[in-house]
């Protein structure tokens, strides 16, 4: 049973421009989350999808969009990339309709603004 | 807003010797704990989480946390470290209900000397 996958797993881009990310949930997920995880940090919450509509998200800008496809993977846009966007981003899966399931976390995307 | 602080940046221990990685929260109600742990290169792997009853919380590879409402904390112990237990640790707190986003704290670095 394969668990979240993402790709790619090391990216550099340079300032101003796009990417993106992508993630397969869990086998049996329906829900994805993604997360910023700065050098240092603890991961930091972008948003949620479920159901191919975004249903949380956290405080970041409108440069940050995600889409999620009918076989629930999803992908995380950024444009107009700063070299603050530079981070690990994390994809989590879980199952919607389960209040105190757990998140089961992918090795993540390492992102590196130039 | 719910928050949570690990205060040690870096904690080191010889093998063999017991832990504890400290953690406070912040969260006006019943809180949902986690503590997660992430290896070089890797996603977050759940170790153990409390959401109700016993206070005492049993987790993977060993470790426990005792979760203490009137001190606002979720210590993590283990009895005896192993060098493979060297990593950076996470404690996060979610929202009751719903489909929870959890909150980490910044983390806690984990050095085992031989």
């Amino acid at each position: 049973d394969a668990g979240v996958t993402q790709s790619p797993t090391h990216l550099i881009k340079t300032r101003g421009q796009q990417v993106t990310l992508r993630c397969s949930p869990k086998s049996g997920h329906d829900t994805v989350s993604w997360y910023q995880q700065a050098l240092g940090q603890g991961p930091q919450f972008i948003f949620q999808y479920y159901e191919e509509e975004e249903r949380q998200r956290g405080n970041f800008p409108d440069r940050f969009s995600g889409h999620q496809f009918p076989n629930y993977s999803s992908e995380l846009n950024v444009n107009a990339l700063l070299l603050g966007d530079s981070a690990l981003y994390l994809c989590a899966s879980s199952l919607w309709d389960r209040d105190t399931d757990t998140q089961y976390f992918g090795p993540g995307t390492r992102l590196t603004v130039l | 807003a719910q928050s949570v602080t690990q205060p040690d940046i870096h904690i080191t221990v010889s093998e063999g010797a017991s832990l504890e990685l400290r953690c406070n929260y912040s969260y006006g109600a019943t809180p949902y704990l986690f503590w997660y742990v992430q290896s070089p290169g890797q996603g977050l792997q759940l170790l153990l989480k409390y959401f109700s009853g016993d206070t005492l919380v049993q987790g993977i590879k060993g470790f426990e946390a005792e979760f203490k409402r009137s001190q606002s904390s979720f210590n993590l112990r283990k009895p005896s470290v192993h060098w493979s237990d060297a990593a950076e640790y996470f404690c996060a707190v979610a929202e009751e209900g719903g489909s929870y986003i959890p909150t980490f704290g910044r983390g806690t670095s984990l050095i085992v000397h031989p």
